[in-house]
This record gives C-alpha cells, sequence and structure tokens, in this order.
C-alpha cells in the first residue's frame, strides 16, 4: 500500500513568489493534516481537515496561507506570496478516525526554500 | 515554559549501548503519548503508542509514562547503527492536535 504521497519534495523560490505543495494520503484516511517543521524543531500543526471540512485551523496564517480538500482526498496547501521565514519542511499526514485518531501516517515532507 | 521539553542531544553511544530519550510535559490532561522516529530527510513514523501511564515493550524499545511526574522515556535496547535518527516525543489529551517536542538527535557508532 502506498503512503502519504508529497509533491513536491523540494521547492527553492523567490521571495513574494507562489508556491503550492500537493498531499495524497492513504486510501480509506478521512483526517488529512498539514504541519509545518523547521530546523531542529517537531512539527507544528498548521491545519486538520475531517473529510473535506476544517476543523482545525488556528495556526494557520490565513493572510498568506490556504489550504483546500476537495471530495475529502487529495489536498493542497498554497503560500502566497512567500517570505524568507517560510523556508521550512511542510508535512503532510493521514489518520483513520475514531480509536486511531492519534496514528498519524507521515508524507517524506516538500521542503521549501525562500531566497 | 513550553508545553512539551525535550532536550534535542546530539546524543552519541556505541552500537550495543542502551538508550535512554525523555520528554517533560507540563499539560496534566494529555492522556495520549507518542514516540515518532525521523530519519533524515524523511517524514516521522510512529514507533511506540501508550495510553496513560505504564510501560509498553515492543522489541528492543520500551516507552514507559509517570504521569505523576509529567516524564515519559523511551528506551532502546541493543542499539544499532539504523537507530540513528531524531527521535520525537508527542501528546496530546484526546480529540485534540499532538503537540510535538522539538527531537533528540542519536547516533549510534559502529
Amino acid at each position: 500500500e502506498a503512503g502519504v504521497v508529497q509533491s513536491p519534495r523540494y521547492k527553492i523560490i523567490e521571495k513574494k513568489q507562489p508556491v503550492a505543495f500537493w498531499c495524497n494520503p492513504i486510501s480509506g484516511h478521512n483526517t488529512l493534516y498539514w504541519y509545518l517543521q523547521n530546523l531542529g524543531q517537531g512539527p507544528e500543526l498548521l491545519i486538520r481537515y475531517e473529510n473535506e471540512e476544517a476543523v482545525d485551523d488556528s495556526q494557520l496564517p490565513k493572510d498568506r496561507f490556504s489550504a483546500e480538500r476537495l471530495k475529502g482526498v487529495d489536498s493542497t496547501l498554497k503560500i502566497q506570496p512567500a517570505e524568507l521565514g517560510d523556508s521550512a519542511v511542510y508535512l503532510c499526514a493521514s489518520s483513520l478516525g475514531g480509536g486511531r485518531a492519534n496514528v498519524l501516517t507521515f508524507g517524506a515532507g516538500s521542503r521549501l526554500t525562500v531566497l | 515554559q513550553k508545553e512539551v521539553e525535550q532536550d534535542p542531544g546530539p546524543l552519541s553511544v556505541p552500537e550495543g549501548a542502551i538508550v535512554s530519550l525523555n520528554c517533560t510535559y507540563s499539560n496534566s490532561a494529555f492522556q495520549y503519548f507518542m514516540w515518532y522516529r525521523q530519519y533524515s530527510r524523511k517524514g516521522p513514523e510512529l514507533l511506540m503508542y501508550t495510553y496513560s501511564s505504564g510501560n509498553k515493550e515492543d522489541g528492543r524499545f520500551t516507552a514507559q509514562v509517570d504521569k505523576s511526574s509529567k516524564y515519559i522515556s523511551l528506551f532502546i535496547r541493543d542499539s544499532q547503527p539504523s537507530d540513528s535518527a531524531t527521535y520525537l516525543c508527542a501528546m496530546n489529551s484526546g480529540n485534540t492536535p499532538l503537540v510535538f517536542g522539538k527531537g533528540t538527535r542519536l547516533s549510534v557508532i559502529a
């Protein structure tokens, strides 16, 4: 079974440019997460989806970040415009609901460098 | 004070050593405790999952939770070079976002 798939794996852009990341979760996983991981830090939640609904987006900087999960499967995370401080790894994760809600499977991440 | 504190290391041990990794936390509502392993340029992968206090063993790995002290540990016996990675503790109180530690970087030297 394929795991959580993310693309692109690496992206280098100039500041003020837009960037988008894509995530395909594990089949059947209703819950999808986007995390931000800075160098030497643990992941921090940006947004959590239950099917198509964003149920926790309190940590998403909504002035420049947006996310969507159409049809409750794939998801995209967009940054526009990117700033130098956005350089980080963006991790997507998914989980089953119910008693397995805490068991997250992560993708390999999308590493963003903003110049 | 951060909700979860974890010494970032780095920690370097010889092959075969017993490794002890630890986290402390401040939120007494935390009930679910996890350890993730993250290899370089990979996403975290779940290693151990425990609920409330007590011990859990899986092969060479043992997770311990002491809720009275707000302290969790991960022990690795007979450590191998393939155990070289960053170990992240994570915890929550149920249907709340996981709070991760900073991670401890471990190197096992052959």
